[in-house]
């Protein structure tokens, strides 16, 4: 079974800083997805960025970027310019591609605080 | 179409009870999923549809729980005789095939609290 470890239980960045979430995921398996998920309080858990692990290429969204290492199985999560609207929890999760329901397994979440 | 709706957003309810939750998905998604978050966790699967027929269920979804999805529309969760440890956040969520790659859209949660 594939599981998904956040090792930074909560974070804190200044605005307008650069912030890097680390993610480590355990698989044999050799295509897959992952992604990171934020989860604001008492709000919805929306989509932040998605990684194919067939890609080299780091995916970028905006603000936001990872560093995927698929030897290290390693997916961080670096916010540039960050705004208070970026606090939140980010949990990273992983999808097989093997996997037909398209199940999420979620590492156990980031607190990111960002002060003003 | 506003996205996953849950309802309720809380519910409290004594140890022994039955509760039911309901989820909303994008009408046009054909799988729906319920997630279980416990505080400081970040979400375990329990079951998912598509359409109307469940596919999988979580070795966490005990003989207490049900899940049904009629005519492949909106679900509903049925926890029987509650204990405290069912006390978490229920996430709903869905996706359209084939592009659920893309990732689900989640609802908002049901917070379970049973005292």
């Amino acid at each position: 079974a594939q599981t998904v470890t956040q090792s930074q239980p909560e974070m804190s960045v200044q605005e307008a800083e650069t912030v890097t979430l680390s993610c480590t995921y355990d698989t044999s398996e050799s295509d897959y997805y992952l992604f990171w998920y934020k989860q604001p309080p008492s709000r919805q858990m929306i989509l932040v960025i998605r990684q194919e692990a067939y890609k080299q290429q780091n995916a970028t969204e905006n603000r936001f970027s990872v560093n995927f290492q698929k030897a290290a199985k390693s997916f961080s999560l670096k916010i540039s310019d960050s705004q208070l609207g970026d606090a939140a929890m980010y949990f990273c999760a992983y999808r097989s591609d093997n996997n037909a329901g398209n199940m999420l397994t979620f590492g156990g979440g980031t607190r990111l605080m960002v002060k003003p | 179409d506003t996205g996953v709706s849950q309802d309720p957003r809380h519910k409290i309810t004594k140890r022994g009870q039955n509760v039911t939750f309901r989820c909303d998905p994008i009408s046009e998604h054909n799988r729906l999923y319920w997630y279980r978050q416990t505080l400081g966790q970040g979400p375990e699967f329990l079951t998912y549809f598509q359409n109307e027929a469940q596919l999988e269920k979580s070795r966490l979804l005990s003989d207490r729980f049900s899940a049904e999805r009629p005519k492949g529309s909106f679900s509903t969760l049925e926890i029987q005789r509650t204990e405290q440890g069912d006390s978490a956040m229920y996430l709903c969520a869905s996706s359209l095939t084939p592009r659920a790659d893309y990732g689900y859209t989640f609802g908002s949660g049901t917070r379970l609290t049973v005292v």
